[in-house]
């Protein structure tokens, strides 16, 4: 099975601040790649997907965007944080073309602005 | 609309009960569907998929009703550790996205 590296784990920054997550993935290649944030006690929002190197697709229009510079790396980054950006943030990994819809999820980062 | 919608609960059973959680899709183009279980603070993690004909595992069944668009999770002779919020997921049709409903909690009681 898949394991999904994601850091840091917890973070404060001020409003304004850039913000910048990472998440690597082991055992598979050419995986689809996600992010996703869930604010508190809400369920999870699709932020970003990823079929392939350089290939991203955005779900909500906000100041965050996402790179993917290897197979196997998937970035979260913001210039300018907003207190809305406060959350869980999680990053999946999931075989490309794969129906079994199995995600394997990063331990997340908790982002707490202020 | 939301594109997949849950009632958040919480729903409080006392162990040994039974206990159904719902869920309705708006995409009827939607090919795959799962239930997730969430611990607090925790990633989701699979719990299974649900199938067309209906399916189970263990103490745990998943039901799809395509004509009326819902997914359903049934859990039977529930436990102290059932209590967890459980995510239904639907992958719309074509696409490569996953979509999470809100969650519905569930607290199961000595």
């Amino acid at each position: 099975s898949q394991t999904i590296h994601q850091w840091p784990a917890t973070l404060v920054q001020p409003v304004g601040s850039p913000l910048s997550l990472e998440c690597t993935v082991e055992g598979t290649s050419n995986p689809n790649l996600y992010w996703y944030r869930q604010a508190a006690g809400r369920g999870l929002q699709l932020l970003f997907y990823s079929v392939g190197i350089g290939q991203i697709s955005s779900e909500v229009p906000q100041n965050l965007s996402a790179s993917r510079p290897q197979d196997r790396q998937f970035i979260l980054s913001s210039k300018k944080l907003l207190l809305s950006d406060s959350g869980f943030y999680l990053c999946a990994s999931k075989e490309h073309r794969a129906n079994t819809g199995e995600l394997f999820f990063g331990e997340g980062s908790r982002l707490t602005v202020l | 609309r939301k594109e997949v919608e849950q009632d958040p609960g919480p729903f409080n059973v006392p162990e040994g009960a039974t206990v159904a959680f719902n869920c309705t899709y708006s995409n009827s183009a939607s090919q795959s569907f799962f239930w997730y279980r969430q611990d607090c603070r925790k990633e989701p993690k699979l719990l299974m998929s649900v199938y067309s004909s209906g399916n189970e595992d263990g103490r745990f069944t998943a039901q799809l009703n395509r004509a009326s668009q819902y997914i359903s999770l049934l859990i039977r002779d529930s436990k102290l550790s059932d209590s967890a919020t459980y995510l239904c997921v639907v992958n719309p049709y074509n696409t490569d996205k996953l979509i999470f409903g809100t969650g519905t909690r569930l607290q199961v009681f000595p």
